[in-house]
């Protein structure tokens, strides 16, 4: 089973300033990596297909990058609304596997 | 594209519970349902998918034996049974659907939050 491993667990980041989240996957995944956007009590959102694909209606300051095994979600300069928790999901092998997750809170 | 879940269940350990995902507003034979959990303040745990088409399944090893999935033709419904539950079985469970154009999920239901209490 493809093990996936976020870091940080928790990034705190000032309202404007950037944040740079970490996925890795234990084996590579090609670009099969999406990123998902989760709020308390709501069902994930899909930010980004294909590793740096981003979904319909997702803003521009949300970029994903990577390939193979290190990935990279990159919120550009950060909005109220953009903390919650992140998850990386790998579509490449069965079982499909998600990361732990990273919390993004306001500092 | 819609995946309506069935509503909140309490349940005493060592029951079943089976929770419903309605879709609608594509060809329900298509596309692969996905069932996920997630724990109380835990993160997102894949559990298994079932295939409408034919009905075939693949199961987490982590939950074979103990969850069933299925589906009914008529009402493009996919239900996911969970048995022999316990107090750490407590969480939300959502179903979701591959994208249009590609293996990931792109819609997902609104949770079912299952409590196991006695």
């Amino acid at each position: 089973e493809m093990v996936m491993t976020q870091s940080p667990v928790t990034l705190s980041v000032s309202p404007g300033e950037r944040a740079t989240l970490s996925c890795r996957t234990s084996q590579s995944v090609s670009g099969n990596l999406a990123w998902y956007q989760q709020k308390p009590g709501q069902a994930p959102r899909l930010l980004i297909y294909g590793a740096s694909t981003r979904a319909a209606g997702i803003p521009a300051r949300f970029s994903g990058s990577g390939s193979g095994t290190d990935f990279t979600l990159t919120i550009s300069s950060l909005q109220s609304e953009d903390f919650a928790v992140y998850y990386c999901l790998q579509y490449h092998s069965w079982p499909r596997t998600f990361g732990q997750g990273t919390k993004l809170d306001i500092k | 594209v819609q995946l309506v879940q069935s509503g909140a269940e309490v349940k005493k350990p060592g029951a079943s519970v089976k929770v419903s995902c309605m879709t609608s507003g594509y060809t329900f034979t298509n596309y692969f349902i996905y069932w996920v959990r997630q724990a109380p303040g835990q993160g997102l745990e894949y559990m298994g998918i079932i295939n409408p088409s034919g009905g075939g399944t693949s199961y987490a090893q982590k939950f074979q034996g103990r969850v069933t999935m299925t589906r009914d033709m008529s009402t493009t419904t996919v239900y996911m049974e969970l048995s022999s539950l316990r107090h750490e079985d407590t969480a939300v469970f959502y179903c979701a659907r591959d994208s249009d154009s590609g293996s990931w999920l792109g819609y997902w239901g609104q949770g079912t939050l299952v409590t196991v209490s006695s």
